[in-house]
Parts: C-alpha cells; sequence; structure tokens
C-alpha cells in the first residue's frame, strides 16, 4: 500500500469520449501533483494543488485536460474528447508543505484510446 | 530550460557487477535531486534524495549517490547488483528559482541485471 490511492488502475475509451480519474493522497499531504508518463519516458509534470488551489499548469494540459480537488482532499483529472496521444500511464503523487521530502506515487492509471 | 539528462537508457549487468547510472542536470542555482526506482508493475519508490550537506547519500537497498555540483551531476552507485534490482530509474530534480518548483524527470535508465 503506498498511501496514494488512484483509480481505476486501467481505463479504455474510444477516441472522443471523456474520461475522469480519481485520486486519494496521503491525508496529511497538502500538495498533490499529476504526472503523465508515456513508454520510454519519465514521468512529465501536469499539474500541481497546495490545498484546493490550482497552483501550476504545465503547457501540456491542453484546454481538453481539466484537474480539481474541491476540498483539499481528494483529486480529479478529467479528459475530455480523448485522443490517442493521450494515452498514456497517468500518475498522481503528493508530498507534505514545502519542505519537499520526496513525492510518494500512485500506482497509476493507464489510459488506453482506441 | 531547466532539464535532467540520463544518458544510459539501457545497461545491461551480470549479478555482482558494479553499478553507475548517470544523471545531469542543466541549472546553475538550487536543486534537490531525488533517485526513484521503479520496479516491474509497480509504483515509483524513492531510493536516496539529496538536499543539503554531504555530497555523498545513501539510500535503501544498498544505494549511494553523489552530488558533484561542479559537474551539475547526480550519479547513481551500487557495488554490487542482484538480479532483485532489475527495473527502471529515474533521477528528478527540483529546480529552484526557476518556472516550477516541481519535480522533473529524466528519461529513466532500464537495469536488466542477469542471474
Amino acid at each position: 500500500d503506498t498511501g496514494v490511492s488512484q483509480n481505476p488502475r486501467h481505463k479504455i475509451t474510444k477516441r472522443g469520449q471523456n474520461v475522469t480519474f480519481r485520486c486519494d493522497p496521503i491525508s496529511e499531504h497538502n500538495r498533490l501533483y499529476w504526472y503523465r508518463q508515456t513508454l520510454g519516458q519519465g514521468p512529465e509534470f501536469l499539474t500541481y494543488f497546495q490545498n484546493e488551489a490550482q497552483l501550476e499548469k504545465s503547457r501540456l494540459l491542453s484546454d481538453r485536460f481539466s484537474a480539481e480537488r474541491p476540498k483539499g482532499s481528494f483529486s480529479t483529472l478529467e479528459i475530455q474528447r480523448t485522443e490517442q496521444g493521450d494515452s498514456a500511464m497517468y500518475l498522481c503523487a503528493s508530498s507534505l508543505g514545502e519542505r519537499l521530502w520526496g513525492y510518494t506515487f500512485g500506482s497509476g492509471t493507464r489510459l488506453t484510446v482506441v | 530550460a531547466q532539464s535532467v539528462s540520463q544518458h544510459n537508457h539501457h545497461v545491461i549487468l551480470s549479478e555482482a557487477a558494479s553499478l553507475e547510472l548517470g544523471c545531469n542536470y542543466s541549472y546553475g542555482g538550487t536543486v534537490n535531486l531525488f533517485w526513484y526506482v521503479q520496479y516491474p508493475g509497480q509504483h515509483l519508490q524513492l531510493l536516496l534524495k539529496y538536499f543539503s550537506g554531504d555530497p555523498l547519500v545513501k539510500g535503501i537497498k544498498g544505494f549511494e549517490a553523489e552530488f558533484i555540483k561542479s559537474k551539475f551531476s547526480f550519479n547513481l552507485r551500487k557495488p554490487s547488483v542482484q538480479w532483485s534490482d532489475t527495473a527502471e530509474y529515474f533521477c528528478a530534480v527540483i529546480f529552484y528559482g526557476g518556472s516550477q518548483g516541481n519535480l522533473i524527470f529524466g528519461k529513466g535508465t532500464k537495469l536488466s541485471v542477469k542471474p
């Protein structure tokens, strides 16, 4: 048990459909991050929250992507009108405060767009 | 732009061989440095980290890394690898003072250890 939980583990969707992923961070962690990892690449930063505030978004995060963390606890990442290029592993991580001892990662959600 | 480079894409070793994986970053300011490991089918796990102080840091499972500021490097080492070390290894850096104080990863190095 990593402490960061992501659901679902796998998602197969047809191109053009919307998908939503959920991340439950370690309960006392106030920062939550979303990353995307494609084959042969390291994780790429998408966005992060401090409590419920979304403080930064990568240029990788197109208008079709939206993330929320409404109560400063769990977070959702929605992709609208999915494209085949969205196929990837979506990783969530959390950390405590500004003293960054390293992020704790979840197991990820693998998205396949067919 | 700030970046992290891992020059070895795939390393193949026999058990008991010594390991050194290279990591370089492009930034002259303050950095925090990390190595993560991802075993097949598992999540990313923190191996070790460097924030300040002794540039030689020891992590879990017998791994260590040395921060050489003048070379912008943070190479990972292990004196004697085991078959169970087969995994993908990612170097990651937090760049302070840049546009993001977030963790930036290298592309990873896949390590295969032959029994």
